[in-house]
């Protein structure tokens, strides 16, 4: 069976503080994609990024950075000098061959930036 | 990426009845999807919508509450039929271009109200 873990219910922080968000997969797929959306208040969910299973670098965009590690099964955000305009709910997803290719989503991080 | 539309962004439906919602894409996508998000929740996979043959159902939804059309590769509709105050949910078109692991965009949603 395919699982996305997002144990973070609620994270709030004050601007400019840098920000962790936790995401733990299991899969029995050697071959699987993992992404990142955003869903800002007005509720359109927004692509972020996706990584490979085979493609174990880290990713950095902007403030925004992730950390893929197979061995811990997780694929980590952060978010760095946080803003208030990052105040959303993030989704980790897992798609793999498992269960017909279908994109499984986690039940989502709420993240209050403050100013 | 594709630029999706859903009409009607949202609407308040007596039980009993029936409300149909219109997915439209701005290109030719291979995969559409529909998503139910419950308040608070977790986007779950209604159905995998099939451009010339009946729509594929997870586990928990079926066709006679849900039928779904999608007559070309720009365009799907999902119906959710007799419906009840359960039913209440932002429901949401998404689309992945090739059928492979390519991020999958979504519509701004229909949030439905049901009295």
């Amino acid at each position: 069976a395919q699982k996305v873990t997002q144990a973070q219910t609620e994270i709030s922080v004050v601007e400019k503080e840098d920000v962790t968000l936790d995401c733990v997969y299991e899969t029995r797929d050697t071959t699987y994609y993992l992404f990142w959306y955003k869903q800002p208040p007005s509720g359109e969910l927004v692509f972020l990024i996706r990584r490979n299973s085979f493609d174990e670098q880290n990713e950095i965009s902007g403030r925004y950075s992730w950390n893929f590690q197979k061995s811990t099964s997780s694929f980590n955000f952060t978010i760095t000098a946080s803003q208030v305009v990052d105040s959303a709910v993030y989704f980790c997803a897992l798609r793999g061959y498992t269960g017909g290719f279908k994109t499984i989503f986690g039940a989502g991080t709420r993240l209050f930036v403050k100013a | 990426s594709a630029v999706i539309s859903q009409k009607p962004s949202r609407d308040i439906c007596q039980r009993g009845t029936s409300l149909t919602i219109q997915c439209q894409v701005d290109s030719q996508v291979t995969m559409m999807f529909w998503y139910r998000q419950q308040p608070g929740q977790s986007l779950t996979l209604i159905a995998t919508a099939n451009q010339g043959s009946e729509a594929t159902y997870e586990s928990g939804f079926v066709i006679d509450k849900f039928p779904i059309s999608r007559p070309n590769l720009t365009f799907s509709t999902l119906t959710v039929s007799n419906m009840s105050p359960e039913d209440s949910s932002i429901y949401l078109c998404s689309v992945e271009r090739t059928g492979g692991a390519d991020e999958q965009f979504f519509g701004p949603g229909t949030r439905l109200t049901v009295l």
